[in-house]
């Protein structure tokens, strides 16, 4: 069965640091997708990113990168100098069994503080 | 402008009654999914569906029920059987392409029943 971990709950930093968010998935699937979205106070879920199973090319998007490595099951994602507009929940989550349907993570609450 | 709308955003219900959650969206999607979120959890899928008239359960379908009469909308109806509906429940919708299947999510509706 497929399964997102997110180990971190909550990370708490300063404005201008960089911060790492961790993700782990489990899959028996040959061919996935691996996504990173931003929930912030509104309740509306933002997608940041989708990374295909065949593709391992870090990916960086101003001061977002997200470092993909297949050895480890992990996609993880930097934001680098933190800015007060981060702070949100952000989650992982990794494609069912070939599917369009999704299975999250628990999300990690990122709160950066000026 | 292209999206998808809950409404309402906030919703009050007596134990016993069921209620039902609206989802529209105007982006062409073929493809609907429900969820929902409880505090410090991530999203569970409740009911998806990849066309007018077809859905299937998702995760924790008990006490849940949904329709596709029309390809926009996707309502769902949180029954009295449904044992802990206070929760965020959110809407998503999606194209059917593999390549390009990332989920567009709308604002969310905040159920408490009291």
């Amino acid at each position: 069965a497929q399964k997102v971990t997110q180990a971190q709950t909550e990370i708490s930093v300063v404005e201008k640091e960089d911060v790492t968010l961790d993700c782990v998935y489990e899959t028996r699937d040959t061919t996935y997708y691996l996504f990173w979205y931003k929930q912030p106070p509104s309740g509306e879920l933002v997608f940041l990113i989708r990374r295909n199973s065949f593709d391992e090319q870090n990916e960086i998007s101003g001061r977002y990168s997200w470092n993909f490595q297949k050895s480890t099951s992990s996609f993880n994602f930097t934001i680098t100098a933190s800015q007060v507009v981060d702070s949100a929940v952000y989650f992982c989550a990794l494609t069912q069994g070939g599917s369009e349907k999704l299975v999250f993570g628990k999300g990690t609450k990122l709160t950066v503080n000026p | 402008d292209g999206g998808i709308t809950q409404s309402p955003k906030y919703l009050f219900r007596k134990e016993g009654q069921n209620v039902t959650l609206s989802c529209e969206q105007n982006l062409n999607h073929d493809a609907m999914y429900w969820y929902r979120q409880d505090p410090g959890q991530g999203l569970r899928l409740i009911y998806y569906s990849q066309i007018v008239n077809d859905f299937q359960k998702g995760d924790i379908a008990e006490g849940y029920s949904v329709s596709r009469e029309k390809k926009e909308s996707f309502p769902l109806t949180v029954t009295s059987a449904q044992k802990n509906p206070t929760a965020f429940y959110l809407c998503a919708s999606s194209i059917l392409d593999w390549d390009d299947n990332e989920q567009f999510f709308g604002p969310g509706t905040r159920l408490t029943v009291l």
